[in-house]
């Protein structure tokens, strides 16, 4: 186990429904990173944070947003859903900043849009 | 043309044949080459990190760059059931985020 945990494990919204996932770190890693995978598809980074700001993003809209909390927690919020939002959203976290560390991912949250 | 290739598979083998899994890459600025193993349902996991062209061993996995070819791979020796599952390439530059390629899928038959 990578000691990356997420919540909840699955999640069924519909279209334009707001959605907010959520992770906790490894204790004393500064650095979390969030991932959308589709089915079939490699993770695909969506951002990154570092101490609470952000420090790297992808090629995803605004309605990706997310917050870093001093507790080694995180999240990712999705506004307006779209059917091609569903996916398996992971976490990693690292020690140091922008990803001068090993990554270790979560288990991930399963997200459907209907 | 996308950054990363990797042929998705599925990979069949019987128990103890060697896999060669591979990916190309075509930004020329990546410095960072990982692989890593994915479990149905789980988020991927760390098998080998490498920086320089070579060679790198870690008991049935070899990790192989060839900075001038723009080509990865991996090799598992001995190939073990409980190997079968999805495996990832992803690569970086020093400051920019980790780019994954689609993924091969790995199956070992007993």
């Amino acid at each position: 186990e990578t000691g990356v945990t997420q919540s909840p494990t699955h999640l069924i919204k519909t279209r334009g429904q707001q959605v907010t996932l959520r992770c906790s770190s490894q204790s004393g890693h500064n650095t979390v990173s969030w991932y959308q995978q589709a089915l079939g598809q490699g993770p695909q980074f969506i951002f990154q944070y570092y101490r609470e700001e952000e420090n790297g993003r992808g090629n995803f809209p605004p309605r990706f947003s997310g917050l870093q909390f001093p507790n080694y927690s995180s999240e990712l919020n999705v506004n307006a859903l779209e059917l091609d939002d569903s996916a398996l959203y992971l976490c990693a976290s690292s020690l140091g900043d922008f990803n001068t560390d090993t990554q270790y991912f979560g288990p991930g949250t399963r997200l459907t849009v209907l | 043309q996308k950054e990363v290739e990797q042929d998705p598979g599925p990979l069949s083998v019987p128990e103890g044949a060697i896999v060669s899994l591979n990916c190309t890459y075509s930004n020329s600025a990546f410095q960072y080459f990982m692989w890593y193993r994915q479990y149905s349902r789980k988020g991927p996991e760390l098998l080998m990190y490498t920086y320089s062209s070579g060679n790198k061993e870690d008991g049935r996995f070899t990790a192989q760059v060839d900075k001038s070819s723009k080509y990865i791979s991996l090799f598992i020796r001995d190939s073990q059931p409980s190997d079968s599952a999805t495996y990832l390439c992803a690569m970086r530059t020093r400051y920019q985020k980790v780019t994954f390629g689609t993924g091969t899928k790995l199956q070992v038959i007993p």
